[in-house]
């Protein structure tokens, strides 16, 4: 149980287009998703946390209207990066928590690799 | 606020070796504390994970882990190293929010 999925798992884009990354959460109801970013060889920063219907939280430093999540039900989360350019080339993950765990009680999905060119 | 440190960025050992992979962390709270492993191009499976129960956690595929926290350390140990355990190791603290440590790659020789 409690697994997590992102679609695409790969995707190249061209400079100053939009992408959009799903994360699903399949057999439980998240009430609280997580979005990180991973550079080669680095660890995962949190860029926001989203409760459904809610707006985002996002993370000092990350810019929310380059970042855009929507949490519009309880099993999808998107993020959307917009207008990309060559530096938001990364790994996203996302993490949903089930309703009523604790917020450290994240599962998460297997990444999407953006690369933009 | 909450930190954590990964002592080293590469450990490597030979298969059937013992491993040890080392995480200090700073918190201002009770920390709840955890370990993940990332193999390449995937994603982040939870191996264990300290709450305040026991100090020593036993994890999944035969990992282990001890909160001292005279020591501030949750240092990740597993008795005999098996090839498949190659992969990137994220030590993680958490008061009120997740912090993942650098990350410590292990590299299992045959």
């Amino acid at each position: 149980g409690a697994v997590v999925s992102q679609h695409p798992s790969w995707v190249i884009c061209k400079s100053g287009t939009s992408v959009k990354i799903e994360c699903r959460s399949l057999d439980f109801q998240a009430t609280t998703m997580f979005w990180y970013r991973q550079f080669p060889k680095q660890s995962l920063m949190l860029m926001a946390t989203s409760n459904e219907g809610s707006k985002a939280t996002y993370e000092q430093g990350v810019e929310k209207d380059k970042f855009l999540i929507n949490h519009a039900s309880l099993t999808l989360s998107t993020l959307t990066v917009t207008s990309a350019h060559p530096e938001d080339s990364s790994f996203y993950i996302c993490s949903a928590t089930p309703p009523g765990g604790p917020y450290y009680e994240q599962y998460f999905g297997p990444g999407t690799r953006l690369t933009v060119t | 606020a909450q930190s954590v440190t990964q002592l080293d960025s590469h450990v490597s050992v030979s298969e059937g070796t013992p491993v040890l992979l080392r995480c200090n962390y700073s918190s201002s709270y009770s920390p709840s504390l955890f370990w993940y492993v990332q193999h390449p191009n995937k994603g982040l499976q939870l191996l264990l994970k300290y709450t305040s129960a026991a100090t020593l956690v036993k994890g999944i595929n035969g990992f282990e882990a001890e909160f001292k926290k005279s020591e501030t350390s949750f240092h990740l140990t597993k008795p005999s190293a098996h090839m498949s355990d190659a992969a990137e190791y994220f030590c993680v603290v958490s008061d009120t929010d997740m912090r993942f440590g650098a990350g410590t790659r292990l590299t299992v020789k045959p």
